[in-house]
Formats: structure tokens, sequence, C-alpha cells
């Protein structure tokens, strides 16, 4: 079955470095996402990308943080500058044009800042 | 924004028991998912179910969008269950966002 595969499964970084998550979507699905879990809470939305662009992002997407579509398959995410309170777990998540309401998540980045 | 609410956060079964978890939504939806974090983080598709009733194995599902409530059925429970359940709207016309409740976490014990 086919699936969002993200990596690595675990960074550790240091406060104030630039960090990139990276994710391979479904392969013909056309929207992504990016999502992020601090632990012992709940699932929130960062981003939506379609068609090489944002379509929405949240309130916590500020200027620290960026997408991209680098080549036909990969699509990463990327934190400028990081906080400790970066740290989570961090989802890449895809769906499919016909189907576009149903997603389907990666196994997540556990991403821990120091 | 849409609210999403979860009941009860807790729950545990003992093994061969059945269980029904609630999700209550502030505003019309046009898409529910219900997703099990296992314990190792990872969110498995359970259900994509914004309206009426879906069964896979031992799982199904029900949505009364009308009254705004999705139910997640689990019978003759496994430890295998164990984890935390999900329930996750997208609403708003041209929004797939998707806005998680806070969850309920099931632990089967043997």
């Amino acid at each position: 079955e086919p699936e969002v595969t993200q990596t690595p499964s675990h960074q550790v970084t240091q406060m104030g470095q630039e960090v990139i998550l990276r994710c391979v979507p479904i392969s013909n699905h056309l929207y992504f996402y990016w999502y992020r879990q601090i632990l012992g809470q709940k699932v929130e939305f960062l981003v939506s990308f379609y068609n090489n662009e944002i379509s929405e992002k949240s309130e916590i997407f500020d200027d620290q943080f960026s997408v991209e579509r680098p080549d036909g398959s990969n699509f990463t995410l990327k934190i400028r500058s990081t906080k400790l309170e970066d740290s989570a777990m961090y989802f890449c998540a895809s769906s499919e044009m016909s189907r576009v309401g149903i997603v389907f998540f990666g196994q997540g980045t556990r991403l821990t800042v120091v | 924004g849409i609210q999403v609410e979860q009941s009860p956060p807790d729950l545990i079964l003992q093994e061969g028991a059945n269980s029904t978890l609630r999700c209550n939504f502030s505003d019309s939806v046009n898409n529910l998912q219900w997703f099990h974090q296992n314990p190792w983080g990872q969110l498995i598709n359970l259900f994509y179910i914004p309206s009426g009733t879906k069964q896979n194995g031992r799982l199904s599902a029900t949505t009364v969008a009308t009254e705004r409530y999705s139910l997640l059925y689990i019978s003759s429970s496994q430890t295998t269950d164990s984890g935390v359940y999900f329930c996750a709207v997208v609403s708003g016309a041209g929004s797939y966002q998707l806005t998680f409740g806070k969850g309920t976490k099931l632990s089967v014990i043997p």
C-alpha cells in the first residue's frame, strides 16, 4: 500500500539552528500538508500546499517556517532558527485530487530542540 | 474556528470488551476522519466518514452530520487497539485544513 515517507524519524538540533524535514508524499497525490503535535497535545495544522504554492496556513506557521517542493517527489518543511518550543512531532500528509478529503499521514519526525 | 470535543478523554478496557468513543463538533463539516495513533506515534487512518455508517472488521463508525457528532465503536477489543483515537474534521468552503480533537486514550489490558 502506498504511504507517505518522512525522514529523518528523529532529529536533535541546537536552538537557533536551521532544520529541514523531508517528506515523500504518495505519488499520485497533489495536496500536501504539514501538521505538528507537541508531546501530549493534539495534532495542529501548519500549512497546506497545492500547485506549488501555499493554500492555507495557520497562525503557527510564521516567518520562521517555509515549505518547498524542490522536485517532483519531495516536500520539505524548513524551520530557520529553531526555538525550544518547536520541539514536537512533525507530520507530513497528502491527499489526492479526486478524494482531497481523505488525508494520509506519514510516520512523523520527532524534532527535539536543545 | 470549529471546535472538536472527544469523550471520554481516557478509557481502560479489559481485553474482549466493547467501547464507544464520541466526537462532537460545533459546526457543519465537509470531512470527518478517525485516526488511531499507535504507541510509536504513527497516525493510522481508520475511517473517512463525513456522514453515514461504515464498518471495517471490529471497528465501525457512524456520523450524524445534522446533529454534529460521530461515534467510533470498537468491539472485542485487543491489546493492539491501545493508543489514542483522534477525530478530525474539515469545515468551511474551500478549506482542507483538518482540525483535531484532543483524542481518547484507550488502554486495553489483558
